[in-house]
């Protein structure tokens, strides 16, 4: 299993151009979701999807839109990039959700001029 | 907003020596979880610890949980330089009597392990 993959691992865009950041994992997992990391702030909840077809909102939705057309793929978009978007993005998977430990992705790593 | 927080920012011991970690959080939780970040990395999952329990231990790992208080502790002992790395703890908290896994992670602990 590759367990869960991102791409890109480096992007650099300018103030307004969109993107979308790929995730997909190979394990069946249900519940996926997508984090921003700040120095010094932790990781954040940007959306989450609970199965193919449901998304939702996390803590820090916006500027970013994604959805879950299939059970391996979550991706998430950048509509109009802001220089507040420059962090490093981690994409998670478990199994439900509910209770579960969850597998990161490596991360891409945003930087937007 | 910041569900965890974490105590200390950074911690730098020897090699051998034992370090502690804690975590304070705000509401009530479904579980509490402990993830390693090595520099540059994705987050690696350590343990799980559910609201219903007071302690649990995996390797060199030991965690508690006092949900009274609303806080945890993570123990590594006869810590190792491949243990330096930053340790962050995750809430999962109740919404409405469910949990849908929408971790809140503290800012984390930098531990580094001197050799």
């Amino acid at each position: 299993n590759a367990g869960v993959t991102q791409t890109p691992k480096f992007q650099v865009l300018k103030t307004g151009q969109s993107m979308t950041l790929q995730c997909a994992q190979d394990m069946n997992h249900e519940y996926m979701s997508w984090y921003r990391q700040d120095p010094g702030m932790g990781l954040r909840l940007i959306h989450y999807s609970v199965g193919a077809g449901i998304t939702d909102q996390g803590e820090v939705p916006n500027g970013y839109n994604v959805s879950r057309s299939t059970t391996e793929d979550f991706p998430l978009r950048l509509l109009s990039a802001a220089p507040s978007q420059t962090s490093v993005y981690f994409c998670a998977s478990s199994l439900s959700g509910r209770g579960n430990e969850q597998f990161f992705g490596p991360g891409t790593r945003l930087t937007v001029l | 907003s910041q569900q965890g927080e974490e105590d200390p920012q950074a911690l730098s011991i020897q090699e051998g020596e034992n370090a502690t970690m804690n975590c304070s959080y705000k509401t009530s939780i479904n579980n509490l979880q402990w993830y390693r970040q090595n520099s540059g990395r994705g987050l690696v999952h350590l343990i799980l610890i559910r609201s219903n329990e007071r302690e649990k231990h995996s390797g060199r790992l030991r965690v508690t949980l006092d949900t009274s208080k609303k806080s945890s502790s993570l123990l590594i002992t006869a810590s190792r330089a491949a243990d330096t790395a930053s340790y962050f703890c995750a809430t999962d908290g109740l919404t409405g009597g469910t949990s849908y896994g929408k971790l809140t992670f503290g800012q984390g602990t930098i531990l580094t392990v001197h050799p």
